[in-house]
C-alpha cells in the first residue's frame, strides 16, 4: 500500500495565483483531512470530509475548498493565493472518529 | 488561552537520557489522546493512543495521562539519536486539536 500520496512537494505561486494540492489515499478510508503546519503554530485544521460527496469546514477554511468526489481522492484548492497561506500542508486519512490518522508527506508552498 | 499547550522546546540531550515531554488542555470533554512523531520533512506519524486516565508503555516509551490535571506525558527512556524528531501531542472528542509540537534532538 502507499497509504496517503500527496502532490507536488513543492511549490512556488505567485500571489493571486491559483492551484490544487492533489491527495489521494489506498486504505478505504472514509475519513480524509487536510491541515496547514507553520512553524511554532501545530496542525490546523482546513478542511474535512467523512466520505465521497460530504466535505465540512475546519479551524482554518477561508481561502481554500475542496471536493471528495471518490473515497480515494481529497484535491485541496486556492483561488487567489496569498502570502499568509506560504505552509506546509498535509492530507491525512482515517477510519470514522479514530484518533490515528495517516498523514501524507506534505507539500510546501511558498507564495510571494 | 489555546485549548491546548506544548512546549515548543527546542529540547536536547545526551543519549541515554530520559525525556519528559509535556501538554496541558483546557476543553474537559476531550477523551482520547495520542503522541504523534514528525521527523524533518516528513508527515507525523502515529507514536501512542491512549484513552482517558493512566499510563500506556510501548517498549522505551510511556504516556501518562492524567484528566484531573487535564495534562498528558510522554517519556522516553534511554534516548537514541534516532528519537530526534518532533513530538506533537493531540487529543480529541469530537475534534481533533493538536499542539504545536516539541522539537526534540539527541545528542550521541
Amino acid at each position: 500500500n502507499a497509504g496517503v500520496t500527496q502532490t507536488p512537494k513543492f511549490r512556488i505561486l505567485k500571489i493571486g495565483q491559483s492551484m490544487t494540492l492533489q491527495c489521494a489515499q489506498d486504505m478505504n478510508h472514509n475519513y480524509m483531512y487536510w491541515y496547514r503546519q507553520d512553524p511554532g503554530m501545530g496542525l490546523k485544521l482546513i478542511y474535512y470530509s467523512v466520505g465521497a460527496g460530504i466535505t465540512d469546514k475546519g479551524e482554518v477554511p477561508n481561502g481554500y475548498n475542496v471536493s471528495r468526489s471518490t473515497t480515494e481522492d481529497f484535491p485541496l484548492r486556492l483561488e487567489l493565493a496569498a502570502p499568509s497561506q506560504t505552509s506546509v500542508y498535509f492530507c491525512a486519512s482515517s477510519y470514522p472518529l479514530s484518533g490515528e490518522q495517516f498523514f501524507g508527506p506534505g507539500t510546501r508552498l511558498t507564495v510571494l | 488561552q489555546k485549548e491546548v499547550e506544548q512546549d515548543p522546546g527546542p529540547l536536547s540531550v545526551p543519549e541515554g537520557a530520559i525525556v519528559s515531554l509535556n501538554c496541558t488542555y483546557s476543553n474537559s470533554a476531550f477523551q482520547y489522546f495520542m503522541w504523534y512523531r514528525q521527523y524533518s520533512r516528513k508527515g507525523p506519524e502515529l507514536l501512542m493512543y491512549t484513552y482517558s486516565s493512566g499510563n500506556k508503555e510501548d517498549g522505551r516509551f510511556t504516556a501518562q495521562v492524567d484528566k484531573s490535571s487535564k495534562y498528558i506525558s510522554l517519556f522516553i527512556r534511554d534516548s537514541q539519536p534516532s528519537d530526534s524528531a518532533t513530538y506533537l501531542c493531540a487529543m480529541k472528542d469530537n475534534d481533533m486539536r493538536f499542539g504545536a509540537g516539541t522539537r526534540l534532538t539527541v545528542k550521541p
